[in-house]
C-alpha cells in the first residue's frame, strides 16, 4: 500500500526566512510525485510533477526536488501570500489515483 | 480554458438522507476523479470515471456511487448519510489514460451532516 508522510505538520516562518518541507513516500513503482498548494476551504492548486530521482522543478520562490525516498519543497525568501497548506501526493494504480500526505500548514509572518 | 467547477458550494443534510454532488471537468479532459477530504487531512480517493465507466475505486462503501455523462461531467451520490461523511468533496479532472498524470481540482463542495 502506498504511503506518504509529510513533515513538519505546521511551520511558521518570518517573511524572508527560507526553509524546506519534506515528503517521504513508499510506493511500488513511482510513476509521479505531485506538489499542490491548498488555501483554506478551497481545492488544491497544482504546483509541480516530478517523475524520477534527481529531477528538480522551480516556480517563483518554490523549488521541488526528488530522491528515491523523499521529495523536498524549498521555499526561498517566502512572503505572507505563500501561507497555505502544501500537499504532496504520489500516483499509482491503473486509475492513476493520487495518494496524499496530510500536508504541511505553512504560515509566513510579515 | 474553463477550469473544473463543482456545485453546490455548501450543503447541509441530515443523517440518513441522500445527496448528489456535481462536477464539470476542465475542457479537453475526459477523466474525473472524486476525493473526500476531512478537516486537517489530505484528500482520499473515492473513485474515478473514464469515458463514462468506473475505472478504479478507493476504500469507500457502496453507498458512495457515481456517474459520468457523455460531456464528461460527473455526479457523486451518497446514500444513507452518516455524521462521518461530513467533509470537503473534491472533483479532479485529467486528460485520461493516454495523457499526462496531472489532476486539476475544483473548488470543492463542503458537506455537513447533522
Amino acid at each position: 500500500e502506498d504511503q506518504v508522510t509529510q513533515s513538519p505538520e505546521a511551520l511558521r516562518l518570518q517573511e524572508g526566512e527560507s526553509s524546506s518541507l519534506n515528503c517521504s513516500y513508499t510506493v511500488s513503482g513511482l510513476r509521479g510525485l505531485f506538489w499542490y498548494r491548498q488555501d483554506p476551504g478551497k481545492g488544491p492548486e497544482f504546483l509541480f510533477t516530478l517523475y524520477s530521482a534527481g529531477e528538480e522543478k522551480e516556480k517563483e520562490r518554490l523549488k521541488a526536488t526528488l530522491t528515491k525516498k523523499e521529495s523536498f519543497l524549498h521555499i526561498t525568501a517566502p512572503k505572507p501570500e505563500d501561507s497555505a497548506t502544501y500537499l504532496c501526493a504520489v500516483v499509482s494504480g491503473s486509475a492513476r489515483q493520487l495518494t496524499f500526505g496530510s500536508g504541511t500548514q505553512l504560515t509566513v509572518l510579515p | 480554458e474553463t477550469g473544473v467547477t463543482q456545485s453546490p458550494t455548501h450543503l447541509i443534510k441530515t443523517r440518513g438522507q441522500q445527496v448528489t454532488l456535481r462536477c464539470s471537468s476542465q475542457s479537453g479532459h475526459n477523466t474525473v476523479s472524486w476525493y473526500q477530504q476531512a478537516l486537517g487531512q489530505g484528500p482520499q480517493f473515492i473513485f474515478q470515471y473514464y469515458r463514462e465507466e468506473e475505472n478504479g475505486r478507493g476504500n469507500f462503501p457502496p453507498r458512495f456511487s457515481g456517474l459520468q455523462f457523455p460531456n464528461y461531467s460527473s455526479e457523486l451520490n451518497v446514500n444513507a448519510l452518516e455524521l462521518d461523511d461530513s467533509a470537503l468533496y473534491l472533483c479532479a479532472s485529467s486528460s485520461g489514460l493516454a495523457g499526462g498524470l496531472e489532476q486539476y481540482f475544483g473548488p470543492g463542495t463542503r458537506l455537513t451532516v447533522t
